[in-house]
C-alpha cells in the first residue's frame, strides 16, 4: 500500500519556538494532504486541508496564523507551529489523498505515523 | 457528512472473529463507509470501503445492510495485533477531491484481543 512518512517523529521544544513538521508521500503524488491533531485519549481533530501549489483550508477554529501550512510540491506538505506553547503539547498526524490508483471518486487517504510534540 | 455510531469497546478472543458494528442511519445514496484503525500511538491505517455491496479484501470483509443504515466490520481471525480503536466514518467522494473528501473521525471502537 501508499506510505506517508512524518518527520520528526517526536520533537521536545521550549515555549515560544517554532516547531515545523514534514509529511511526505513516498511512493506516490498527493495533490491534497491533510492535518490532524490528537489529544491523549480523544479522538483524531482534522486541522486544515492542504492543496499543492494552493493556500490551506483550515477548519472552524483553528489559527492559520499559528499553524502554518505549505504544501509546495506533490510529495511534501509541512506544518510550522509558531510560537509554540504547552497546550500545544499533542500527537500531529497528517494523511495524503491518493487518487491514482481508486477509480474516480473512491480515492483513499494514507496517514503518517504521526509526530508528538512536547512543548516545555 | 453522515454521523456514525460505533461502541465505545468491544473484546474478542484470539483467533475468533471480530465482528464491529456501525450504525449510519443518515447516510446519503452517494456516501461511501470508510474503516480506519489506529493501533496506540500509531497514524491511522486504512482498512476497506463501500458503497452498497460487501466488500472483502486481506485484512476484512465489510458488510453493508441493504438499506445502508449500518454496517459491520469482520476480522476473520482475530490476532492480538489487532487491539486498536476502529473507526468508522462516512464520506461523500467528490470526483475531484480536495476539502471535501476530508475525514471526520468519531470516537471509534476499542477492540480488545484477549489471549
Amino acid at each position: 500500500g501508499a506510505v506517508v512518512s512524518q518527520h520528526p517523529s517526536r520533537v521536545i521544544c521550549k515555549s515560544g519556538t517554532s516547531v515545523k513538521i514534514e509529511c511526505r508521500s513516498l511512493d506516490f503524488q498527493a495533490t491534497t494532504m491533510f492535518w490532524y491533531r490528537q489529544f491523549p485519549k480523544q479522538s483524531l481533530m482534522l486541522m486544515a486541508t492542504s492543496n499543492e501549489g494552493s493556500k490551506a483550508t483550515y477548519e472552524q477554529g483553528v489559527e492559520k496564523d499559528k499553524f502554518l501550512i505549505n504544501h509546495a510540491s506533490l510529495t511534501l506538505s509541512t506544518l510550522t507551529v509558531t510560537s509554540a506553547h504547552p497546550e500545544d503539547s499533542s500527537f500531529y498526524i497528517c494523511s495524503a489523498r491518493d487518487k491514482s490508483s481508486a477509480l474516480p471518486g473512491t480515492d483513499t487517504q494514507y496517514f503518517g505515523p504521526g509526530t508528538r510534540l512536547t512543548v516545555l | 457528512d453522515a454521523k456514525t455510531t460505533q461502541p465505545p469497546s468491544m473484546d474478542c478472543a484470539e483467533g475468533r472473529a471480530a465482528n464491529l458494528p456501525c450504525n449510519h442511519s443518515t447516510i446519503s445514496g452517494n456516501e461511501y463507509v470508510y474503516w480506519y484503525r489506529q493501533i496506540h500511538s500509531q497514524g491511522p491505517q486504512y482498512i476497506i470501503h463501500g458503497l452498497k455491496n460487501n466488500e472483502t479484501n486481506e485484512m476484512a470483509s465489510l458488510i453493508i445492510t441493504e438499506d445502508r443504515k449500518s454496517s459491520t466490520l469482520i476480522l476473520p481471525h482475530a490476532t492480538l495485533r489487532d487491539t486498536a480503536v476502529y473507526y468508522c466514518i462516512v464520506r461523500l467522494n467528490h470526483l475531484y477531491g480536495g476539502a471535501t473528501n476530508k475525514l471526520i473521525f468519531g470516537t471509534g471502537t476499542l477492540l480488545a484481543v484477549q489471549p
